[in-house]
């Protein structure tokens, strides 16, 4: 079975820009949860959506968006980016909301 | 206010040396602990996870323990392929993974 995907899986944009990161869960999970990993921290909860519907907001701000479609894919929505948004943005999926599988990530950098 | 802590930050292991990673934590209403690995430039992989204080879970050379307090990660006989960085993340149960900074660890063939 297919993991956890995200693409693009590098980005480069620069301060002011607005960027869309993607996610496909694993088959049959139903909950998306998105993190931001910034070099040698563990990695750090955006959001987490279940069945469509935001579950779990982190302490970031309102810059930040996403949403989950009927499909449970996801989209991470980052607006007016700013040098210190520059990480790896990880999303993970779960059957509920528990026992999460990580993608690949997306290494963004701001410039 | 919920808190974990790993140490130590960095550890450098001969192959075959046996030693143990800890994971403090401060987390009101626990439901669970999760450790996972994490290779450079890629996502966390699952390992195990621990709901209860006492329950201990094991996966080749790793063995998972859990106190109401602290985590222990143990590595028997480690071999280089085992070099990444371990996280342990609290679930306070407020639908996200409360991450630690983790451990990296280097076996040495």
């Amino acid at each position: 079975d297919a993991g956890v995907t995200q693409s693009p899986t590098h980005l480069i944009k620069t301060r002011g820009q607005h960027v869309t990161l993607r996610c496909s869960p694993i088959s049959g999970h139903k909950s998306v949860s998105w993190y931001q990993q910034v070099l040698g921290q563990g990695p750090q909860f955006i959001f987490q959506y279940y069945e469509k519907e935001e579950r779990g907001r982190g302490n970031f701000p309102d810059r930040f968006s996403a949403r989950q479609f009927p499909n449970y894919s996801s989209e991470l929505n980052v607006n007016a980016l700013l040098l210190g948004d520059s990480a790896l943005y990880l999303c993970a999926s779960s059957l509920d909301v528990y026992e999460q599988y990580f993608g690949p990530g997306t290494r963004l950098t701001v410039t | 206010e919920d808190q974990v802590t790993q140490s130590p930050e960095a550890l450098r292991l001969q192959e075959g040396e046996s030693s143990s990673l800890n994971c403090s934590y401060t987390v009101s209403g626990l439901r669970g602990l999760f450790w996972y690995r994490q290779d450079p430039g890629k996502g966390p992989e699952f390992l195990f996870t621990l709901y209860s204080a006492g329950e201990e879970k094991e996966k080749e050379r790793l063995k998972a323990t859990l106190t109401k307090k602290e985590s222990f990660l143990h590595i028997t006989a480690p071999k280089p392929e085992d070099s990444a960085t371990y996280l342990c993340a609290p679930d306070p149960g407020a639908n996200n993974l409360f991450f630690g900074t983790g451990t990296r660890l280097t076996v040495i063939p």
